[in-house]
Formats: C-alpha cells, sequence, structure tokens
C-alpha cells in the first residue's frame, strides 16, 4: 500500500470545526482513500471514504486535493465525544494485497470543553 | 448478530499458558480480518480469511500463533505458549462480499485484551 503522512496529534475546541490532514504522495490511480477513527477502549470504526470526488456523510466530510496527493477529514462541529485517533488509509481497488489496510498510527484528536 | 463480537473481553494468562480468543462476524460477512494493537501503537495485520479461500497468514509472528475459521463463520485466534511480548488488544473485523475491493469497508469488534503475566 501507498504511505500515508499525518500529524501525531491536533487539538480542537468543542463546538469549532476541525480539519485533519493527510498527505499520500504516491497515491495510485486505484486507490480509495479510507478514513477510520478509533475512541479510547474500542476498535476502529469507518468514517468515509473517496477515491477522486468529495465526500459528504452523516459523521464527517471528506475533501481531496484535485492531485489525490492530499486529503483532509473534515468534522463540522467538534464534540467531546469525537475525541479519538484518526487513522487515514489508502485502499487499492486491485492487485495482491488490495483487501488489507494498513493502519498507521494516526492522529490523536483531542477535543477541549 | 448487529456487530462483530469478540470474546473474551479481557484475558490475563500467565507466560507460557495457551489462550483462545474468539470472532463472531456480522451474519453474510464473508471476509474476516485479525489485527493486534500493542499499547501506544498502530494496528499490526495479523491474518486475513474469505469464504472458502486460503487464508492469508502473511501477518503472523511466529508459528506460536494460528486461526481458524469454519466457512463464513465464527474464527479463533490461538496463540500457544504465550510471551509476555504478546499481551496487546486483539482486533478482529469482517467485511461484506461484493463491491470493488477499494471501496469495502471493514467492521471492527471491540477487541479481546491479553495480558501475559
Amino acid at each position: 500500500d501507498a504511505k500515508t503522512t499525518q500529524p501525531n496529534s491536533m487539538e480542537s475546541n468543542e463546538e469549532e470545526p476541525v480539519h485533519l490532514p493527510c498527505n499520500h504522495s504516491t497515491i495510485s490511480g486505484t486507490d480509495y482513500i479510507h478514513w477510520y477513527r478509533q475512541l479510547p477502549s474500542q476498535g476502529p470504526e469507518y468514517v468515509i471514504h473517496g477515491l477522486t470526488s468529495n465526500v459528504n456523510n452523516r459523521m464527517a466530510s471528506l475533501a481531496i486535493a484535485e492531485d489525490r496527493k492530499s486529503s483532509t477529514l473534515i468534522l463540522h462541529r467538534a464534540t467531546l465525544r469525537d475525541a479519538a485517533v484518526y487513522y487515514c488509509i489508502l485502499r487499492s481497488d486491485s492487485g495482491a494485497g488490495s483487501y488489507q489496510l494498513t493502519f498507521g498510527k494516526g492522529t490523536k484528536l483531542s477535543v477541549i470543553p | 448478530g448487529a456487530g462483530v463480537s469478540q470474546s473474551p473481553s479481557n484475558k490475563v494468562t500467565e507466560k507460557g499458558k495457551d489462550v483462545e480468543l474468539r470472532c463472531d462476524p456480522i451474519s453474510g460477512h464473508t471476509a474476516l480480518y485479525w489485527y493486534r494493537q500493542r499499547l501506544g501503537q498502530g494496528l499490526e495485520f495479523l491474518i486475513y480469511f474469505q469464504g472458502n479461500s486460503a487464508p492469508d497468514k502473511s501477518g503472523l509472528p511466529s508459528d506460536r500463533f494460528s486461526a481458524e475459521r469454519t466457512g463464513e463463520s465464527v474464527s479463533t485466534l490461538t496463540i500457544q505458549r504465550t510471551q509476555q511480548e504478546d499481551s496487546a488488544v486483539y482486533l478482529c473485523a469482517s467485511r461484506r462480499r461484493g463491491a470493488r475491493s477499494g471501496a469495502n469497508v471493514l467492521t471492527f469488534g471491540a477487541g479481546s485484551r491479553l495480558t501475559v503475566l
């Protein structure tokens, strides 16, 4: 899998928007961009994914750069329950091992009341 | 069930003992993954099952680790002669059949926390 780079940690004030960046300069044309998050003492949970176009769902928005070498997960209004480690992962659509998700250390988001 | 169920949620064992961890995937999910997460670290891939195909065992760290899955149901991860470095949270995830592989989403269980004394 192509690698991703994320900041180790970020802070946000409650009820403010949060922009979590991810760099993936070696992304290939068949790589989907996935975001998962892991709340304390829980398994990771799916947040959102996209290929080329920006995506919105009830949890977040995903903004993908035009060259696809970076993306940003946007939480529109952070709550204390959003405090978690956020993982940006590339998932190939083809080839051997395409079923695997490789998790890095992610970004630890702290939300300040 | 509604989600991926793992048991036990916590297991404390003595060095040298064998342990067995269980994963019940979401009904109808054909693919099943095991990951390991050491304290403060990311997830390490261990093994992958897809239907009746041969599993991908490339992530198993040693021959003390093994996993089985019968059909598309329950999976067990067995660690023989446990060592202190095996202490970690063992996470199971499942995925439904179909859809382009790049878009497939994994659903994780809450994990089994193993402590080897």
